[in-house]
């Protein structure tokens, strides 16, 4: 059964605009979550955090959202760049010890 | 500044065969985790070492042994490669759940078995 979900494997979006990429989770018990981004060839490098007593966290161009009741976390990207283009995991932390991921979902961004 | 080192960085194997993947880190994190990644499956956790002397399975165990040697290095151990093993293998570190449990991984091994 899987505890994270990223349901859209894909996402293409034009240079400049939104990137918006969600996750939704399952297991209550998750009290932090973070997101991964992936270039070919390489490792799953962090890019942003929250946890479960925020609803919103920012750094630079990243901003997560984090809704509780709803059980869902989005990922927004402001402005897009070339740069972007990689593979997002979304990721939460629960009882157990490491991270549990989703799927990932591949961005690309268009110039 | 080398953070998560794994080695080798592609493997090939023959079924049957034995391997062991190597991974050291120099953050003097106490928990380590061995990963892979299949194509459309994400990331899924093999084993962690929550700290030194200790090891425990994670979603998908089955088929691998692995080994913490000390604070720095915890090895994953092939002992009887099968094609089902083909994937890419990511080592991990982190330090206390405090810190929100911030995992860096290692750059990964191509691992294929024929």
């Amino acid at each position: 059964d899987q505890q994270v979900k990223q349901n859209s494997p894909s996402l293409s979006v034009q240079e400049g605009r939104i990137s918006i990429l969600n996750c939704d989770y399952t297991n209550s018990m998750f009290d932090y979550f973070l997101w991964y981004k992936k270039y070919p060839a390489e490792g799953p490098t962090f890019l942003i955090s929250i946890s479960s007593i925020k609803d919103k966290n920012e750094d630079g161009r990243f901003t997560v959202f984090l809704n509780k009741s709803a059980k869902h976390l989005s990922l927004h990207i402001v402005p897009s760049q070339p740069g972007d283009s990689a593979v997002y995991f979304c990721a939460a932390r629960g009882g157990a010890d490491g991270l549990t991921f989703g799927k990932g979902t591949h961005l690309i961004i268009q110039p | 500044n080398a953070g998560v080192t794994q080695t080798p960085k592609f493997q090939v194997l023959k079924t049957g065969q034995s391997m062991t993947l190597q991974c050291a880190q120099d953050m003097n994190h106490n928990s380590m985790y061995w990963y892979r990644q299949d194509p459309g499956m994400g990331l899924r956790l093999i084993y962690y070492s929550a700290s030194e002397g200790t090891t425990d399975k994670g979603e998908v165990p089955n088929g691998y042994n692995v080994s913490r040697l000390n604070k720095r290095e915890f090895s994953l151990r092939l002992e009887s490669a099968a094609p089902s093993q083909t994937s890419v293998y990511f080592c991990a570190s982190s330090g206390y759940r405090a810190q929100g449990e911030k995992l860096f991984f290692g750059s990964g091994t191509q691992l294929s078995v024929l």
